[in-house]
């Protein structure tokens, strides 16, 4: 049975990086056609997707957290991570990693999230 | 535009029928699918590729997708359907966009 288990610092300073790592069992991240990715829930808000890396490296991030996200993974550990520059108040949010499906056809989407993490609340603040 | 609008809140009688929205450009054209989220809890999936409910979700839940609207629609509901719903698509501009959720009364 795949479980996803975040990981990091609760709590960031204004300005660093935030880095979350998401670890995987049950399902290795090369394995398939998925889509390993992280979306966020700022208190009292909605789901706001924040990036993804598929089952070759490639990467996919929302237009209006490209310029400060980076997805990367490691395979022998089986993990992937989320480095988020820049941060202000604004992303204190509880962040999840999820394994999505989708599929390529001229270029590659991804359909939904059939697994997710219990999620991680990040907190910036000085 | 690629936002998707839910009504912020939906009640409904236990037994009666629960209908929640989704609005978004073309939505008829891409593939849509449905998140149940309470609170403290992750997100599930309900709902796939518009119709389609992975192994585990009750029967009285289905979706459709038409135009410019995906709806959510709970037969039956049941107190334990209470909840906040959202909706998700992929869109070549602003690729994977989340809802704004629909909070899910049972009076």
């Amino acid at each position: 049975r795949l479980q996803l288990q975040e990981s990091g610092p609760r709590l960031v300073k204004p300005s660093e990086t935030l880095s979350l790592t998401c670890s995987v069992s049950g399902g290795a991240l090369t394995n398939g056609t998925y889509y390993w990715g992280w979306i966020r829930q700022p208190p009292g808000k909605g789901l706001e997707w924040i990036g993804n890396i598929d089952y070759s490296g490639a990467t996919y991030y929302s237009p209006s957290l490209k310029s400060r996200v980076t997805l990367s993974r490691d395979i022998s550990n089986n993990h992937f991570s989320l480095k988020l520059t820049s941060v202000t108040a604004a992303d204190t949010a509880v962040y999840f990693c999820a394994r999505g499906v989708g599929s390529c056809a001229g270029e590659c989407y991804i359909d939904y999230f059939q697994s997710w993490g219990h999620g991680t609340l990040l907190t910036v603040s000085s | 535009s690629s936002a998707l609008t839910q009504a912020p809140s939906v009640s409904v009688s236990p037994g009666q029928t629960a209908t929640i929205t989704c609005s978004g450009e073309k939505l008829g054209d891409k593939f849509v699918s449905w998140y149940q989220q309470k609170p403290g809890q992750s997100p599930l999936l309900i709902i796939y590729q518009d119709f389609k409910r992975p192994s585990g979700v009750p029967e009285r839940f289905s979706g459709t997708t038409s135009g410019n609207t995906a709806t959510l629609t709970i037969s039956g509901t049941q107190v334990v359907d209470e909840g906040d719903y959202y909706c998700q698509t992929w869109d070549r501009t602003a690729a994977c966009v989340f809802g704004t959720g629909t909070n899910l009364a049972v009076l």
